[in-house]
């Protein structure tokens, strides 16, 4: 089955500083990344959506800027956290789908940022 | 915008108790909903989808139907078990809008043995 990595599990970073997550795909061509965070209250927020071949397209209050993404083969995709505050503790998400009209989203374990 | 609402934001059950889930939506297109549920330190797994009206899906005893007239994919279960103790989230995808995933509040199941 559709199988997506994430690291780290969990990450812990002094406010200002900026960390790296990674998502990966196994088994299966990850055509379309979409990264989410997933606040302390439960709700999600979609960051941005990476397709192949297409701009990355980011979501209102969200900036490449303070979330760059990479998207450099259909296996893998990366975000970084840049200048990172409290605000932008949370469980991080990366959901991938097998195609270009695929609509379901195979979702990893999550990166849990913490910031101090 | 689109949007999804999850009535309840807890359920507290006995094991064998009948569940549901009330989940309404509200979209421009013709979404495919979802129902994901999360495990503690997880991200959401995929229960099962359903793309046009009237559709059944169903998964692991979970069962909604695509209901287009009253816009609502309410989660049912006969016999909840203490395994299915999670948070379950209600989403749509719309075609028009770039299948972007829109999820709804959640809602915490707590199934007492």
């Amino acid at each position: 089955g559709a199988l997506v990595y994430q690291y780290p599990r969990r990450t812990i970073c002094k406010s200002g500083t900026s960390m790296r997550m990674e998502c990966q795909a196994v088994g299966f061509q990850a055509t379309s990344v979409a990264w989410y965070r997933q606040s302390p209250q439960k709700t999600f927020e979609l960051i941005a959506l990476s397709t192949v071949n297409s701009a990355i397209k980011y979501e209102q209050n969200f900036t490449q800027e303070k979330f760059p993404i990479s998207h450099p083969n259909l296996s893998f995709s990366s975000m970084t956290v840049l200048n990172a505050y409290l605000e932008d503790r949370g469980l991080y998400l990366c959901g991938a789908r097998l195609g270009l009209s695929a609509e379901t989203l195979y979702f990893g374990s999550g990166t849990r940022l913490t910031v101090l | 915008g689109d949007s999804v609402t999850q009535t309840e934001g807890q359920v507290a059950l006995s094991e064998e108790d009948f569940l549901t889930i009330h989940c309404n939506y509200s979209a421009s297109g013709y979404p495919t909903l979802f129902w994901y549920v999360q495990y503690p330190g997880e991200g959401p797994q995929l229960l099962f989808r359903a793309s046009r009206d009237k559709e059944k899906g169903s998964s692991r005893g979970f069962e909604a139907t695509y209901d287009k007239g009253t816009t609502s994919f309410h989660l049912r279960k006969a016999s909840v078990q203490e395994s299915d103790s999670a948070v379950y989230y209600c989403a749509l995808s719309d075609p028009g809008g770039n299948n972007k995933l829109t999820f709804g509040q959640g809602t915490v199941l707590s199934v007492i043995p």
